[in-house]
């Protein structure tokens, strides 16, 4: 099984901050990474497929990177309704789809 | 417009039997797989399974394989995920999301792209 690990757990950063997440696979997953966010009591939402591609509708301020087993999520300027927990998932074991453990952002 | 819309929130007793549902509309819910996914209290996404309604083909991960059941009547385009023994550790909240592949620079990409609304389920005594 493909396990995803992502730091940091949590962190608290200011309205107008560069945000990065980082996400790790344990073999090789190419491209084929998704991030998502969830709000408390929401659904997640999907931001970015295939490690950087941005979802429609989703803001230009996230932004990922990354190939192979190392990934990047980064919000170039933090809004006040980008607090909230970020999930990496991999989907190069298609149709099986393992998240990582998530990334609380919340507010300094 | 999509849309997947889940069963209301549910409260068992350990050792009652559970079926939940998710419909989904403003697609072609045959071409789409569907996947569960679980969100204990306070923790992370799980994923639990997965089923293409088009033929009933359905793929566990290995942590729910035996402890759930998927399944999918297409006539309704409706999925479901059911127990047949509920758990007091079963309480979470479960999400169905919707798998779409996109084809993008030469290679294949495969996401959740539109989630229920969740179903909460209490198991306590």
């Amino acid at each position: 099984d493909i396990q995803m690990t992502q730091s940091p757990s949590s962190l608290s950063a200011s309205v107008g901050d560069r945000v990065t997440i980082t996400c790790r696979a344990s073999q090789s997953i190419s491209s084929y990474l998704n991030w998502y966010q969830q709000k408390p009591g929401k659904a997640p939402k999907l931001l970015i497929y295939a490690a950087s591609s941005l979802q429609s509708g989703v803001p230009s301020r996230f932004s990922g990177s990354g190939s192979g087993t190392d990934f990047t999520l980064t919000i170039s300027s933090l809004q006040p309704e980008d607090f909230a927990t970020y999930y990496c998932q991999q989907s190069y074991s298609t149709p099986g789809f393992t998240f990582g453990p998530g990334t609380k952002v919340d507010i300094k | 417009e999509v849309q997947l819309v889940q069963s209301g929130a549910e409260v068992k007793k350990p050792g009652e039997s559970l079926k939940i549902s998710c419909k989904g509309s403003g697609y072609s819910f045959t071409s789409y797989w569907i996947g569960w996914v679980r969100q204990m209290p306070g923790k992370g996404l799980e994923w639990m399974g997965i089923i293409y309604p088009g033929d009933s083909d359905t793929r566990y991960s290995p942590s729910f394989q035996g402890q759930v059941t998927i399944s999918a009547d297409k006539s309704i385009s409706t999925a479901y995920l059911q127990w047949s023994s509920l758990k007091a550790s079963d309480t979470a909240m479960y999400y169905c999301a919707r798998r779409t592949v996109t084809y993008d620079y030469g290679d294949y990409a495969y996401y959740f792209d539109y989630w229920g609304q969740g179903t909460l389920v209490t198991v306590s005594s």
